[in-house]
């Protein structure tokens, strides 16, 4: 069981250019977050999907999109990446039956410069 | 807005010692307060509280909930060196957690 996935584990982009962070999960997981990570600034939230075709804006959405065409998948892109956009990216996933323990992944180390 | 307070920011204890860390809430909607240990990775699930006065244990970490002071607490006995790490509490409100910012404890052997 691999839990959940992301990829990849490090990048460096240049202002305004675009990627797209990958995550998989395979428990099934109705609920997937995004959180960035910077120090000082704890956990904070990006967007959130409740189920496949369903997303919302978290905490601090800007510059960023999500879609959830599928259950498993649930990428995040950067449209321009800018250098306040240097930050871990953590993507989270629960199941929607009672339990609220959500699942992390490893995390991705982004630097714009 | 919701809120999650974490004190002390930092911590260093000697091995063996006990340590307890704080979280306070301000939140609309609560439904459960979650603990999550980070090392250099990603964030471990410890707790999820949902009820007051009913402690969570697990080998030497142990938490509770008191939903009328809208605070919880984590407490390690007998610390060790595997036990440095930031210990992060969150809540939920809806379907979205909510993190404070993290004790940083440093367990010195």
């Amino acid at each position: 069981n691999a839990g959940v996935t992301q990829t990849p584990k490090f990048q460096v982009l240049k202002t305004g250019q675009s990627m797209t962070l990958q995550c998989a999960q395979d428990m099934n997981h109705e609920y997937m977050s995004w959180y960035r990570q910077d120090p000082g600034m704890g956990l904070r939230l990006i967007h959130y999907s409740v189920g496949a075709g369903i997303t919302d804006q978290g905490e601090v959405p800007n510059g960023y999109n999500v879609s959830r065409s599928t259950t498993e998948d649930f990428p995040l892109r950067l449209l321009s990446a800018a250098p306040s956009q240097t930050s871990v990216y953590f993507c989270a996933s629960r199941t929607g039956q009672g339990a609220y323990g959500y699942t992390f992944g490893s995390g991705t180390r982004l630097t714009v410069v | 807005e919701d809120k999650v307070v974490q004190s002390p920011l930092s911590l260093v204890v000697h091995e063996g010692d006990t340590v307890t860390l704080n979280c306070s809430y301000e939140v609309t909607n609560f439904r459960s307060l979650l603990w999550y240990k980070q090392e250099k990775k990603a964030p471990t699930f410890l707790f999820m509280l949902t009820s007051s006065g009913i402690e969570k244990k697990s080998g030497r970490l142990s938490s509770i909930l008191d939903k009328k002071e809208l605070f919880s607490i984590l407490n390690i006995t007998a610390t060790q060196t595997g036990d440095s790490a930031v210990y992060l509490c969150a809540v939920v409100p809806r379907e979205k957690l909510t993190f404070g910012t993290g004790t940083r404890l440093t367990i010195i052997p």
